[in-house]
């Protein structure tokens, strides 16, 4: 069976400082990940997402995650937090062919 | 072909009343996706057709839900005798395999 824990509830930066959204994942087989942001009212937007490859994945908006296996996890970074990125966010895995199954989401918010 | 379109966008209904949600997806995904987002969670997987074939159903799909894509095209969810518990955003989404899910802005549904 896959599964997303998605570390953090709330996450709250300073405009400009680092952003960290962390995800595990947990999967049979290899999976395929993504990072999908939703704002207020609106449906999913992906940011990126690994496949085969290159395990480290630059998606829009200066945001990039790093697949690594030997810690079943798929973090989400941005160095410089801008006003804008506030939003929810959302990792998600597909191993079974079939559908893509969401953790429960990180609330990013930015501190003027 | 500007994306996934879903009607209505909003929808306020009577407990015990049947409502029917659209679905339009992208022209050249074969894989059609409902999800169901309440307050604060990810999307929980509903059911998923490729073509006109619904393939698997979740367990969160009472039998006073249904779902059909007529022609392997555009997709109807309908619930029957709603419940006050099935306010919820309904959300569509389409992909062809691996690509990540293109998803509508959703439906939001209110029983009262």
């Amino acid at each position: 069976a896959q599964s997303v824990t998605q570390l953090g509830s709330h996450v709250s930066v300073s405009e400009g400082a680092l952003v960290l959204l962390r995800c595990n994942y947990s999967s049979s087989v290899p999976p395929y990940l993504f990072w999908y942001v939703q704002y207020p009212n609106q449906g999913l937007q992906l940011l990126l997402k690994y496949t085969t490859g290159a395990t480290l994945v630059k998606g829009i908006n200066g945001f990039e995650a790093e697949f690594k296996k030997s810690e079943t996890s798929f973090h989400l970074t941005k160095p410089s937090a801008h006003m804008s990125d506030a939003a929810e966010y959302f990792c998600a895995v597909d191993s079974s062919a079939s559908k893509i199954i969401f953790g429960s989401g990180t609330r990013l918010s930015i501190r003027p | 072909d500007t994306g996934v379109s879903q009607n209505p966008r909003h929808k306020i209904t009577k407990r015990g009343q049947n409502v029917t949600f659209r679905c339009d997806p992208i022209s050249e995904h074969n894989r059609l996706y409902w999800y169901r987002q309440t307050l604060g969670q990810g999307p929980e997987f509903l059911t998923y057709f490729q073509n006109e074939a619904q393939l698997e159903k979740s367990r969160l799909l009472s039998d006073r839900f249904s779902a059909e894509r007529p022609k392997g095209s555009f997709s109807t969810l309908e619930i029957q005798r709603t419940e006050q518990g099935d306010s919820a955003m309904y959300l569509c989404a389409s992909s062809s395999r691996g690509d990540g899910y293109t998803f509508g802005s959703g439906t939001r549904l209110t029983v009262v």
